[in-house]
């Protein structure tokens, strides 16, 4: 079956713009979830959805949001871009919970903030 | 908030040799999960072992193995026979069950380690 799937992989924005990432999880899966990977940090969580709604949310400014559709797709939003916001961004996607049922993740958006 | 840590920046062994990556994590809370996960440079973070912390057994998948040891909050990763698609960078990572009480949040990954497995 396909995985989870990440659009698009690379992008290059504008320092001031606004950015949406987008995750179609595995079929059937109902969790999705968004990490933020740099080299100075590491990865670090963002947030995670399910069924619709945000089940918890990372130490992250409020300029970064994120939402579900009844479909599970699930979208990442960063208004305006800082420097800073370049990073991988990964979609992980879960049955239902993660812990119990296991993370399937993305490849990735290479997000480079100019 | 819990913490991993990663002390091995980066390994190299020789092909069929067997590499142990070390991991400490810190919590208060008793039931978690823990997990290591292997990105090469295809960018994609895949599972390669899981442990739940109330099993006394530790984890195996083939050539992978891990030594969970709960009351020193340490959890490594063996990796026997050795082979070069192993090379890639590998993460310890916690998470707390949704039922443990410390809330629903996400993976909290170590920094890595950088494996490379040279032929």
């Amino acid at each position: 079956k396909a995985g989870v799937t990440q659009t698009p992989r690379y992008l290059i924005k504008t320092r001031g713009q606004q950015v949406t990432l987008s995750c179609s999880p595995i079929s059937g899966h109902r969790s999705v979830s968004w990490y933020q990977q740099t080299p100075g940090q590491g990865l670090q969580f963002l947030f995670e959805y399910f069924s619709e709604t945000q089940r918890n949310k990372g130490n992250f400014p409020g300029r970064f949001s994120g939402r579900q559709f009844s479909n599970s797709r699930s979208e990442m939003n960063v208004s305006t871009l800082e420097l800073g916001d370049s990073a991988l961004y990964l979609c992980a996607s879960s049955l239902r919970d993660g812990a119990n049922y296991g993370y399937t993740f993305g490849s990735g958006t290479r997000l480079t903030v100019v | 908030a819990q913490t991993v840590t990663q002390s091995q920046p980066e390994m190299s062994v020789q092909e069929a040799e067997t590499v142990t990556l070390s991991c400490t994590y810190d919590t208060s809370e008793n039931n978690y999960y823990l997990f290591w996960y292997k990105q090469p440079p295809s960018r994609q973070m895949i599972l390669v072992i899981r442990q739940e912390a109330y099993k006394q057994q530790n984890a195996t998948e083939n050539r992978f193995s891990v030594n969970f040891q709960k009351a020193a909050k340490s959890f490594s990763l063996k990796i026997s026979d050795s082979q070069l698609g192993d090379t890639a960078m590998y993460f310890c990572a916690f998470r707390h069950t949704l039922y443990s009480g410390g809330g629903a949040d996400g993976l909290t990954f170590g920094k890595g380690t950088h494996l490379i497995i040279q032929p």
